[in-house]
């Protein structure tokens, strides 16, 4: 079965620093890769995805790169914001999931 | 529009206890998933209904774990002789379809077992 692995756990970074979130699969045969922004007491909530039809992706302050060769795709955050600390979820296949990395923007 | 909702939001139990945890979906959508989160890892999938038939129940951890869904919208996850082991929040997401379709979350259940 699919297993994904994420790095790092906790990240803390300065307001308006840049945030870089990497996950390794390792089924060939993957072709989703959605992340998660979980904040306290809620569910995750999807703030980007790809498709290994493509390489990257990007929305606003938000990207996401896939390298299918390496098997490994990762998160970019520009221009952090104190509302941006959370914890982020990889996922590949859908249902699954990274450990999660415990993201946190110093004002 | 209402989102993914969750019932009970907390849930305390004695061990060997029976419990129920019930997941309304965004009304339309036809695929349905179980995950369960425990503290600091990521959600672990438990299983996945496309309309009423579990189409892959391979995360189920043991058969005291249930889970049915029988007329394609409200989903119930069944867990007989709870044990400590099982205490984490129970997650439930929808989407349109199967496959790679956005998943929408519920806030979970917060299962203690003592």
């Amino acid at each position: 079965g699919e297993n994904v692995e994420q790095h790092p756990s906790t990240l803390s970074v300065q307001e308006g620093d840049s945030a870089v979130i990497k996950c390794t699969y390792s089924d060939s045969a993957s072709n989703y890769f959605p992340w998660y922004k979980q904040e306290l007491g809620k569910g995750p909530q999807l703030i980007i995805d790809i498709r290994s039809n493509v390489g990257e992706k990007k929305d606003q302050r938000i990207a996401v790169t896939l390298n299918k060769t390496a098997k490994h795709f990762s998160l970019h955050i520009t221009e952090t914001q104190p509302e941006d600390s959370a914890v982020y979820f990889c996922a590949a296949q859908v249902m699954r999931f990274g450990a999660g990395t415990r993201l946190t923007v110093k004002p | 529009g209402a989102g993914v909702s969750q019932t009970p939001s907390n849930k305390v139990t004695e061990k060997g206890k029976y419990v129920e945890l019930r997941c309304d979906p965004i009304s339309g959508h036809t695929a349905l998933y179980w995950y369960r989160q425990s503290l600091g890892q990521g959600p672990e999938f438990l299983i996945y209904f496309q309309g009423t038939g579990a189409a892959d129940d391979s995360g189920l951890p043991n058969d005291r774990f249930f889970a049915v869904r029988p007329e394609g919208s409200v989903s119930t996850l069944k867990i007989q002789r709870t044990e400590r082991g099982d205490s984490a929040v129970y997650l439930c997401a929808s989407s349109l379809a199967g496959g790679g379709e956005t998943q929408y979350f519920g806030p979970g259940t917060r299962l203690l077992v003592l």
